[in-house]
């Protein structure tokens, strides 16, 4: 079964970096995955399609601050220089034939 | 730009209908596939439905599959879901959401989302 896990909650200080993780299940450790910014009370903005060799590709817009790495099944979001509106629900998503699989989301505090 | 933007939302009975809309603009809509996505209240993001940009591949989740059906009309980037049988569990934000340029099973743009209340 595809299924993405990710750490409920995270924090970090204002300029500081701070580096999110999802994990794939097994027999999916390969899979790409996107990973999605909500901040709050608005709608979902998609960050970047994330490989599992670490490349990645970003949506419009996206500062540099946001960059995406891979090892293994693990796929990471790092956000340095963090600012205030950086603090928001992150959600990673994959997918196969049929299926789109949503992560439970990290929300992101920024002290 | 691309805009994505919801409506059709609202307070609807047990077992009710509604129909959801998605107007789409800043892009060749008949070129991408479009997904519906859905977020309870206070929880998290939940997929419901793909359609393929020429309607030929349609796909559910399982917790919607027999009571949803997803439709769009490319002549007018429209985007649509009718909701049939709803329940008290099909309460949530529901966004509209492009498949990216790809075909591969990620979103690279989202819609405000509309509200549906699902309670007597």
């Amino acid at each position: 079964q595809l299924v993405l896990t990710q750490s409920p909650s995270a924090s970090a200080s204002l300029g500081a970096s701070v580096k999110l993780t999802c994990t794939l299940s097994s027999g999916h450790i390969n899979y790409a995955i996107a990973w999605h910014q909500q901040q709050p009370e608005k709608g979902p903005r998609y960050l970047m399609k994330l490989n599992s060799d670490g490349s990645h590709s970003k949506g419009d817009g996206i500062p540099h601050r946001f960059s995406g790495s891979s090892s293994g099944a693990e796929r990471y979001l790092t956000i340095s220089s963090l600012q205030s509106e950086d603090e928001a629900d992150y959600y990673c998503q994959t997918w196969g034939t049929g299926i789109r699989v949503f992560g439970g989301g990290t929300k992101l505090t920024v002290l | 730009e691309v805009q994505l933007v919801e409506s059709g939302g609202g307070l609807v009975q047990p077992g009710g209908s509604l129909r959801l809309s998605c107007a789409a603009s800043g892009f060749t809509f008949s070129s991408y596939n479009m997904n519906w996505v859905r977020q309870a209240p206070g929880k998290g993001l939940e997929w419901v439905s793909d359609i393929s940009s020429g309607s030929a591949t349609i796909y559910y989740a399982h917790s919607v599959k027999g009571r949803f059906t997803i439709s769009r009309d490319n002549a007018k980037n429209s985007l649509y879901l009718q909701m049939n049988s709803l329940r008290a569990e099909d309460t949530a934000v529901y966004y509209c959401a492009r498949g990216d340029g790809y075909n591969l099973g990620y979103f690279d743009y989202w819609g405000q989302g509309t509200l549906v209340t699902v309670s007597s």
